[in-house]
């Protein structure tokens, strides 16, 4: 069955460090996600990406937060200026169709901030 | 605004007891409403949804009740497995949104 790859599963970083998280998508889907989980909280929607533009995106992402498909194949979160509260799993979403319906997840990059 | 509450984990049960993860929701409007679960060192997968009130969901022999007068939509499993033991995410989306809404997750641990 076809998944979403996510790449690297563990990155550490320095405070205020430039951090790009690489998801590939499956490869027919058409809407694209970021979400991420601190640990022992919830998981929150951070952006959703569709036509090459953004076109949903939460408080938290300000404008430290970007995203780019650059190859159409690559999704990519970059962080500007990483912060100690970034530490996070940053997981990478698509979908076929938007909407609710039916996300396909990858298995999560462990973004530790030092 | 929306939200969505789980109970706290980890869930430990011997195989073949019966399950009951509790999930409740807030929401404005008509969400509609999912199960996610993550296996170890997978992504989270979708187990179940419902669209509507009264709706049943059911998928790999869980189940999940759109309850709108509870705004509930808990999880059972008649006969837990060992396989699984994996982290549950409740989670509703609202129409005309890209966005879903998860709870914390909750652990569940299954010993022979």
């Amino acid at each position: 069955e076809p998944e979403v790859t996510q790449t690297p599963s563990h990155q550490v970083t320095q405070m205020g460090q430039e951090v790009i998280l690489r998801c590939v998508p499956i490869s027919n889907h058409l809407y694209f996600y970021w979400y991420r989980q601190i640990l022992g909280q919830k998981v929150e929607f951070l952006v959703s990406f569709y036509n090459n533009e953004i076109s949903e995106k939460s408080e938290i992402f300000d404008d430290q937060f970007s995203v780019e498909r650059p190859d159409g194949s690559n999704f990519t979160l970059k962080i500007r200026s990483t912060k100690l509260e970034d530490s996070a799993m940053y997981f990478c979403a698509s979908s076929p169709r938007d909407r609710g319906e039916k996300l396909f997840f990858g298995s999560g990059t462990q973004l530790s901030v030092l | 605004g929306n939200s969505v509450t789980q109970m706290e984990g980890p869930v430990t049960l011997s195989e073949e007891a019966f399950l009951t993860i509790n999930c409740t929701y807030t929401a404005t409007g008509y969400p509609s409403l999912f199960w996610y679960v993550q296996y170890p060192g997978e992504g989270l997968q979708l187990l179940l949804k419902a669209t509507k009130a009264d709706d049943k969901g059911s998928n790999k022999g869980f189940e999940a009740t759109y309850r709108k007068e509870t705004t509930s939509f808990h999880l059972e499993k008649g006969s837990v497995q060992v396989s699984d033991s994996a982290v549950y995410f409740c989670a509703l989306s609202d129409h005309g949104t890209d966005k879903l809404i998860f709870g914390t997750g909750t652990r569940l641990q299954v010993f022979p």
